[in-house]
């Protein structure tokens, strides 16, 4: 089945420091995929995604290119602020209409960010 | 345009009492799922609905129902609570087609003692 691995936490940076989440996944066929954020309390947010092969997702500083002949989706920054200090999600979405809307996460990581 | 909306945040029920989370999706959406989200099995997908219809369904017991309205507005219950059903519970919405982006709530809390 599918399936999605990310690199364990937590990650700890300095403000400012460069962030790469490494993000692999197991699939059948070309699923979309997601990063997802979770502040402290809150629900899921949307941070960005891909649909296919080469694609590259942006938002709020934070990318992540889509990867087929590595099937990875890693999410990197170039300065990382205290305010980013969240989990991250990665995820994926079969493409294939039998299985309806669903997404298959990753463990998520811990990312810690001092000042 | 409002997000998806879920009621109660929290809520704190006892051993084998049953528990009704309420969720209205992103107007437009017909496609809602329901999450569990715990620290010792992380994100694990419930079911989805679309149109009234269970479309997709995960493994989990059959204490753990769902059903969506003809406004798309969904419930899920949980009968007969046990310890291990204390949980984030996520909704999310979508216009439902394979691939397309996932909106969540901000989810309800649910606590059993």
């Amino acid at each position: 089945g599918n399936s999605v691995t990310q690199m364990e936490g937590p990650v700890t940076l300095s403000e400012e420091a460069f962030l790469t989440i490494n993000c692999t996944y197991t699939a059948t066929g070309y699923p979309s995929l997601f990063w997802y954020v979770q502040y402290p309390g809150e629900g899921l947010q949307l941070l960005l995604k891909a649909t296919k092969a080469d694609d590259k997702g942006s938002n709020k500083g934070f990318e992540a290119t889509y990867r087929k002949e590595t099937t990875s989706f890693h999410l990197e920054k170039g300065s990382v602020q205290v305010s980013d200090s969240a989990v991250y999600f990665c995820a994926l979405s079969d493409q294939r209409g039998e299985y309806g809307n669903k997404l298959v996460f990753g463990a998520g990581t811990i990312l810690r960010v001092k000042s | 345009k409002a997000g998806v909306t879920q009621t109660p945040r929290y809520l704190i029920k006892t051993r084998g009492q049953q528990v009704t989370l309420s969720c209205s999706p992103i107007s437009g959406h017909r496609s809602v799922s329901w999450y569990q989200q715990t620290p010792g099995q992380g994100l694990q997908f419930l079911f989805e609905y679309f149109s009234e219809t269970q479309r997709n369904k995960g493994n989990f017991p059959g204490r753990f129902s769902g059903r969506q309205f003809s406004n798309s507005r969904s419930e899920m219950n949980v009968s007969t609570l046990e310890l291990g059903d204390s949980a984030l519970y996520l909704c999310a919405s979508s216009f439902g087609q394979a691939g397309n982006t996932i909106y969540f709530g901000e989810g309800s809390w649910l606590t059993v003692v």
